[in-house]
């Protein structure tokens, strides 16, 4: 099965809205990471977040490593926010990512 | 600095015919990805080098894909008889020296379609 579930698959906001993207693993893992696709476009990493809560700027990545799941928040979103948001599951011995199928985020004007 | 240069930008094959992708890591950066991504879904670990050397590619469908990394720097990713499942965008990706995922950077990806 999924090892790396992310929820919701879709989501609309308008401009300046707030959205929180859940992401949840079955299984153990080392660390987790959240990255960003943009349409037609390369992945970025947003944040690399074994545990606890990271911000950068509008973005808040928070993860509690024992049960399983990572949350971004986007705050004030913005159309430039619109893509796809990717977690991913990091695991073994070399640090290998297994991803979610990423939530697609549109943010209209 | 340049980023990870990946070519062809789109492929369009005919079932049973061959394609190569090319990659170009940064400068300096020992490990090499390779992920296929189909569409509306994750990008799936292909294939990872560190160097010339393959560390895992088991999830690589050996019959008919194959990856080179000669030098231990740029990289090629070929199949020989492409199915319509094999449609989907091939991403390559790469990090430093001592460095895990938190240091990973992706090119833009080959866009292939099987038809």
């Amino acid at each position: 099965g999924q090892q790396v579930q992310q929820s919701p698959a879709s989501l609309v906001l308008q401009e300046g809205e707030n959205a929180e993207l859940q992401c949840n693993f079955s299984t153990s893992l080392n660390s987790m990471q959240w990255f960003y696709q943009r349409p037609g476009g390369s992945l970025v990493s947003l944040f690399y977040n074994p545990s606890g809560t990271k911000q950068s700027g509008r973005l808040t990545s928070t993860t509690v490593i024992k049960e399983r799941r990572s949350s971004l928040h986007i705050s004030s979103s913005q159309t430039t926010d619109s893509g796809t948001y990717l977690c991913a599951r990091i695991s073994g011995s070399f640090n290998k990512l297994t991803f979610g199928a990423g939530t697609r985020l549109a943010v209209c004007p | 600095e340049a980023g990870v240069t990946q070519s062809p930008r789109y492929a369009v094959l005919q079932e049973g015919q061959a394609v190569s992708f090319w990659c170009d890591p940064i400068s300096g950066h020992d490990t090499l990805y390779w992920y296929q991504q189909p569409r509306d879904q994750g990008p799936q670990l292909l294939v990872y080098f560190r160097d010339e050397a393959v560390i895992d590619n088991s999830q690589l469908p050996s019959d008919r894909f194959s990856a080179v990394r000669p030098k231990g720097t740029n990289s090629t990713l070929k199949i020989q008889s492409a199915k319509q499942g094999d449609t989907a965008t091939y991403l390559c990706a790469s990090s430093p020296p001592g460095q895990g995922t938190e240091t990973l950077y992706f090119g833009s990806g080959t866009r292939l379609t099987v038809l």
